[in-house]
């Protein structure tokens, strides 16, 4: 598609049911990204995923967050038994090298 | 990967008032890259300046890039409402680096 396309826009869960979120990114940009920006903050790195090579999970805040990135194409983000503390706008963004397009995010309320 | 720091925190001016906004760093850069947010959502890339250029313009934009001092500037020109926003920066290091970012330059524009 023309841009990077995030869905839902806007998700309301239970604390602790599980979340999966998605990133349709750029056709043919090699790099995904996931970050996370909490109200008034700046944005906070979760994983990276770049051609065929492993994904560096190294923002994961805990073994609740898993992310997987299909065919080099699709990626989803899975937060298991969501904490109100997981409230947040999720961003993705992909990049055919260092500039990259994000797309319009998922805002995510745990009640 | 590194973070920049944004300076000031926010900024408040009037329509047809230039905007100064600054970004410091810590080692190295390939280049570096302002990004704009607006209302919480997804960052749009505004300009990036390789690490042997001293300064760019696009539009209303103006970077400055001071290697040695490790620091760089965003001038917006004769401000509108619509620059209304918050302002990243964002050193890239080189190859299969991530972008990281801080929290940014919240711009207030008024009439």
């Amino acid at each position: 598609g023309a841009g990077v396309s995030q869905s839902p826009s806007n998700k309301v869960t239970e604390k602790g049911k599980d979340v999966e979120l998605r990133c349709d990114p750029i056709s043919g940009h090699t790099a995904l990204y996931w970050y996370r920006q909490s109200l008034g903050q700046g944005l906070e790195f979760l994983i990276y995923f770049q051609g065929n090579s492993a994904p560096d999970k190294s923002g994961l805040p805990s073994d609740r967050f898993s992310a997987e990135r299909t065919g080099g194409s699709v990626s989803t983000l899975t937060i298991q038994r969501t904490q109100q503390e997981d409230s947040a706008v999720y961003l993705c963004a992909s990049s055919p090298t260092y500039v990259y397009t994000f797309g319009s995010g998922t805002r995510l309320t745990v009640v | 990967s590194q973070q920049g720091e944004e300076d000031p925190q926010a900024l408040s001016i009037q329509e047809g008032e230039n905007a100064t906004m600054n970004c410091s760093y810590k080692t190295s850069i390939n280049n570096l890259q302002w990004y704009r947010q607006n209302s919480g959502r997804g960052l749009v890339h505004l300009i990036l300046i390789r690490s042997n250029e001293r300064e760019k313009h696009s539009g209303r934009l103006r970077v400055t890039l001071d290697t040695s001092k490790k620091s760089s500037s965003l001038l917006i020109t004769a401000s509108r409402a619509a620059d209304t926003a918050s302002y990243f920066c964002a050193p890239y290091t080189g190859t299969a680096s991530k972008l990281t970012f801080g929290t940014g330059t919240r711009l207030q524009v008024t009439l």
